[in-house]
Order: C-alpha cells, then structure tokens, then sequence
C-alpha cells in the first residue's frame, strides 16, 4: 500500500518551459488536491478534484491546470513556467467528506530560473 | 472563504516543557480541524484531529481543544522531546470550504536538548 505517490521529486525547468506533475493514489479515495508550499504562506491550494470527472479552482490556480484522469491519478501541468511557480508541490488526497484528514505525496521541489 | 490565523510563527522550549499552538478560524460552519506535522523536507503528517461536536481529544503527549463560541483551536504537546521539533500546521474545513482545507502560514517548532 504505497499511498499516494508523486513524480518526480525534484525538476528545474527554464522560463517558458512546460512540465506535468504526477500524482496517484492507492487508497480509493475520491477525492484529490493540488498544493503549493512556499515559506512563511503555508499550504495553499491549487486546483482540487473532488471526485472523478470533475476539477475545480483553488486559491491559486492561475497558470496551472489539472486533469483528473480516473480515480486513482491527478495530474498538474504548468504550461508555460515562471520564476514565480518556484516552490513545493504536495499533492494530496482524502474521502471527500471534509471531516477526515489528507494524505499527502512526499511532494515535488521544482525551481524555475 | 475560510481564512485561519496561526500562533505563533516560532516557539522554542526547553525539553520536557510544554508547547502550545493556536489558530483561530472565521467560518462558523467548520466543523473539521485536523493538526500536521512536517519535519524538515519531508511531507506533513497528520498528528491529530478534532470534530465539533469534542471539546477536546488527547493521544498520548498530544492533545486538542476547540472552543467553537470563540471560533479557535490548540494544539497541546507536553514533556516536549527533541523529536517533537518541526513545523506544525492546523487546517480548518466544512461544508463551506467544500470540504477543502484551509490551512494556517505555520509554526516552527524547537525543542532545545
């Protein structure tokens, strides 16, 4: 039972360059979420996909997008990157019923120069 | 939208102390506050979790407390260890937030030996 798995673990992408973080779930959850973690702003949320078929926007969606490829796998894709889209990505996931906590991926370190 | 405030942004304690954390929270129909824990490059890990309807939940050196006519949360960690240093996280959610979770900025956690 590996959880949730995202790929990869590190990337450096020029400006400009295009790139699709992976993420997947073993655990049946139905729902799934993008993060970004930057210091001293915390966890804010990207995109989320609160069952399969469907996608939303979160606080900070705008030059990203997501798709939700079945239940298991949820992908973020950067089109055109930015210095400003240095940070962390966690991916996550949970039942969807808002009142039971998040597992997250061990998460993704991308630098954009 | 929710929006949840964290305190303080760092605490240092000598082992063996007690740590205290709060957040407080604007949504009155939050009813899911979960607490994560990070250490240093890794993924936030769930630690504990409180529903409305408790007033307060305790796992062994870790406890928390919800007052939800005051709309704020604790996190309680006695006989600090220096295992216990870290960044620590709260999160709110409810029907509100589409049972998203919104989380507060962090607060770093030392335990001096």
């Amino acid at each position: 039972n590996a959880g949730v798995t995202q790929t990869p673990k590190f990337q450096v992408l020029k400006t400009g360059q295009s790139m699709t973080l992976q993420c997947a779930q073993d655990m049946n959850h139905n729902s799934m979420y993008w993060y970004r973690q930057d210091p001293g702003m915390g966890l804010r949320l990207i995109y989320y996909s609160a069952s399969e078929g469907t996608t939303d926007k979160g606080e900070v969606p705008n030059g990203y997008n997501v798709s939700r490829l079945n239940k298991r796998e949820f992908s973020l894709r950067l089109e055109s990157a930015a210095p400003s889209q240095t940070s962390v990505y966690f991916c996550a996931s949970n039942t969807g019923t808002g009142d039971y906590g998040y597992t997250f991926g061990s998460g993704t370190r991308l630098t954009v120069v | 939208g929710e929006n949840v405030e964290q305190h303080p942004s760092t605490l240092s304690v000598q082992e063996g102390d007690s740590a205290v954390i709060k957040c407080t929270y604007s949504d009155s129909a939050s009813n899911y506050f979960p607490w994560y824990k990070q250490e240093l490059g890794k993924r936030p890990q769930l630690i504990i979790d409180i529903r409305s309807n408790v007033g307060e939940k305790k796992d062994q050196r870790i406890a928390v407390t919800l007052n939800k006519t005051a709309k704020h949360f604790s996190l309680h960690i006695t006989e600090t260890q220096p295992e216990d240093s870290a960044v620590y996280f709260c999160a709110a959610s409810g029907v509100n937030t589409g049972n998203q979770f919104y989380f507060g900025t962090g607060t770093s956690l030392t335990v001096i030996p």
